[in-house]
């Protein structure tokens, strides 16, 4: 139980595109859903939090302009990194928990991307 | 600033030793919670101790806190080659609507065969 999944599992695209990547909790509801970055042999940073139908809480020094961030249903949540530019290639990890505030989270496996 | 910090940075063994790895945080916690990241993969949830227990066994894992010391260890028992892998503490903060993860930078564990 408490799987998780991410599509795609890895994207290249040319700067300046978009790139929409989905995170499903495919055996719960998510209450709440969360996207982390990872860079290469580092940490994994929280980037946002979603509940389920409001809007995403942004950390600091995350551009919620830049990373759209869209948790439309109880299985679904959508991150958006419009025009993309090699700086944004990187780890894209989503969590899911089932309860309102998020204790215990069940990590999806991770989306690569890298801009060309 | 890093909220969980693990030690050593990286850690090599043999198959059937015990490897411990440490985390130290700086804030209170409601929870901590120890997680595995094979290569290029996502994260496992390996453990959860909440702040008001001292150790906890799951298997092969014992996780011990103290929050006198805002310390953690994980002791994996008669380890496996299967079970080199990246290890984070995350710690649970208190406060806020959400719970908020905040991970160490990890350990990267290497058991020879």
């Amino acid at each position: 139980g408490a799987v998780v999944s991410q599509h795609p599992s890895w994207v290249i695209c040319k700067s300046g595109t978009s790139v929409k990547i989905e995170c499903r909790s495919l055996d719960f509801q998510a209450t709440t859903m969360f996207w982390y970055r990872q860079f290469p042999k580092q940490s994994l940073m929280l980037m946002a939090t979603s509940n389920e139908g409001s809007k995403a809480t942004y950390e600091q020094g995350v551009e919620k302009d830049k990373f759209l961030i869209n948790h439309a249903s109880l299985t679904l949540s959508t991150l958006t990194v419009t025009s993309a530019h090699p700086e944004d290639s990187s780890f894209y990890i989503c969590s899911a928990s089932p309860w309102v505030r998020g204790e215990t989270q069940y990590f999806g496996p991770g989306t690569r991307l890298l801009v060309l | 600033s890093q909220q969980g910090e693990e030690d050593p940075q990286a850690l090599s063994i043999q198959e059937g030793e015990n490897a411990t790895m440490n985390c130290s945080y700086k804030t209170s916690i409601n929870n901590l919670q120890w997680y595995r990241q094979n290569s290029g993969r996502g994260l496992v949830h390996l453990i959860l101790i909440r702040s008001n227990e001292r150790e906890k066994h799951s298997g092969r894992l014992r996780v011990t806190l103290d929050t006198s010391k805002k310390s953690s260890s994980l002791l994996i028992t008669a380890s496996r080659a299967a079970d080199t892998a990246s290890y984070f503490c995350a710690t649970d903060g208190i406060g806020g609507a959400n719970s908020k993860l905040t991970f160490g930078k990890g350990i990267t564990l290497s058991v020879r065969p």
